[in-house]
């Protein structure tokens, strides 16, 4: 099992530029997720997914689409990104417990 | 805002002590989770607690949770180096079908040698 991969783990965007952060698993879980994390701070949620065809909205949705066509693909993709939208990017999968995390994707938005 | 508070927001302590961190929460949960965030790394899950136990083991890990208060504390016994490390609290609310993890700020944990 590989587990969570997220795809690239670093890039750097000019502003207004758009790109999708890829997100897959392996486990058949149910449940996932995306997080950002700035320093020194906690994860929030942007959004996430209880399964197939099924998204919500987290704490900070704004800027970010997601859609789960599959249960293991759960990409994130920047509609047009700003400076405030540079951080570590975190994608999880869960079967309804404990969750999984990818490695996370580090973004700089110049 | 975030669901979770932990306290305290840093902490360095002597190897082989032993490390507590705490957790307040706002809402009413179905369960409350704790990770581990090596610096640079992903999250590590722990130990998850459902909102009708009280205590919880794992090896060195033990959690308590006090539903009456919205609080949780982790105790880390016999602490290595290895443990340095950002500890978070999560919880996923009592909400039907919601499967949100909320995470709160974390501890970061230093052990000296």
């Amino acid at each position: 099992n590989a587990g969570v991969t997220q795809t690239p783990k670093f890039q750097v965007l000019k502003t207004g530029q758009s790109m999708t952060l890829q997100c897959a698993q392996d486990m058949n879980h149910e449940y996932m997720s995306w997080y950002r994390q700035d320093p020194g701070m906690g994860l929030r949620l942007i959004h996430y997914s209880v399964g197939a065809g099924i998204t919500d909205q987290g704490e900070v949705p704004n800027g970010y689409n997601v859609s789960r066509s599959t249960t293991e693909d759960f990409p994130l993709r920047l509609l047009s990104a700003a400076p405030s939208q540079t951080s570590v990017y975190f994608c999880a999968s869960s079967l309804g417990g404990g969750y999984t995390f990818g490695s996370g994707t580090r973004l700089t938005v110049v | 805002s975030q669901q979770g508070e932990e306290d305290p927001q840093a902490l360095s302590i002597q190897e082989g002590e032993n490390a507590t961190m705490n957790c307040s929460y706002k809402t009413s949960i179905n369960n409350l989770q704790w990770y581990r965030q090596n610096s640079g790394r992903g999250l590590v899950h722990l130990i998850l607690i459902r909102s009708n136990e009280r205590e919880k083991h794992s090896g060195r890990l033990r959690v308590t949770l006090d539903t009456s208060k919205k609080s949780s504390s982790l105790l880390i016994t016999a602490s290595r180096a290895a443990d340095t490390a950002s500890y978070f609290c999560a919880t996923v609310p009592l909400i039907q079908g919601a499967q949100k993890l909320v995470f709160g700020q974390g501890t970061r944990l230093t052990i000296n040698p």
